[in-house]
């Protein structure tokens, strides 16, 4: 069976400094991968998603960024943190029937 | 253009009531998938069900049921004899030939005891 991990669950960083979300998905090949952002009580705002490795389509001109550096691993970065990132990053990989499923989720905390 | 529209912001009944959630959508595609997901308070979003645009039969698991309907572009959720277990944060999706999912805004239910 598949499964999708995140890490680290929570993480509490000052402004300015970097960040790296890590998310990786077993079970399955070549998977499209997605980053998600939820602002505190809001809905889903999608931020990058991938299709192959080194193939990053982003959704928003921000200072974040994403890699896929291998098949099934999709990380999430950036060299500065705002206080406007704060909030909870979800990946989701999607099959072939196009559902998507969903990681535990990294709750950020920009000080 | 792709819209998901959840009207409803907060819904609150008392267990054992039936509610139905409602989720309309727009698209200019005539093949698509519809989806519902689920959103407890420990914040992972389960997949519930998916619906594709040329299958309209309507589908019951337990005490859920889903309502899709092409002539008004809505695909509703119906909740029978509500929980506890089921306050949760509910978000409509829809993807056509693109490779996103586009979520509505989601309704938080609260089912009280």
């Amino acid at each position: 069976s598949q499964t999708i991990h995140q890490w680290p669950a929570t993480l509490v960083q000052p402004v300015g400094s970097p960040l790296s979300l890590e998310c990786t998905v077993e079970g399955t090949s070549n998977p499209n991968l997605y980053w998600y952002r939820q602002a505190a009580g809001r809905g889903l705002q999608l931020l990058f998603y991938s299709v192959g490795i080194g193939q990053i389509s982003s959704e928003v001109p921000q200072n974040l960024s994403a890699s896929r550096p291998q098949d099934r691993q999709f990380i999430l970065s950036s060299k500065k943190l705002l206080l406007s990132d704060s909030g909870f990053y979800l990946c989701a990989w999607t099959r072939s029937s196009y559902e998507q499923y969903f990681g535990p989720g990294t709750r950020l905390t920009v000080t | 253009a792709q819209k998901v529209t959840q009207a409803q912001t907060e819904i609150s009944v008392v267990e054992k009531e039936d509610v139905t959630l409602d989720c309309v959508y727009e698209t200019r595609d005539t093949t698509y998938y519809l989806f519902w997901y689920k959103q407890p308070p420990s914040g992972e979003l389960v997949f519930l069900i998916r619906r594709n645009s040329f299958d309209e039969q309507n589908e019951i698991s337990g005490r859920y049921s889903w309502n899709f309907q092409k002539s008004t572009s809505s695909f509703n959720f119906t909740i029978t004899a509500s929980q506890v277990v089921d306050s949760a944060v509910y978000f409509c999706a829809l993807r056509d030939g693109g490779f996103k999912t586009i979520f509505g805004a989601g309704t938080r239910l609260f089912v009280k005891a």
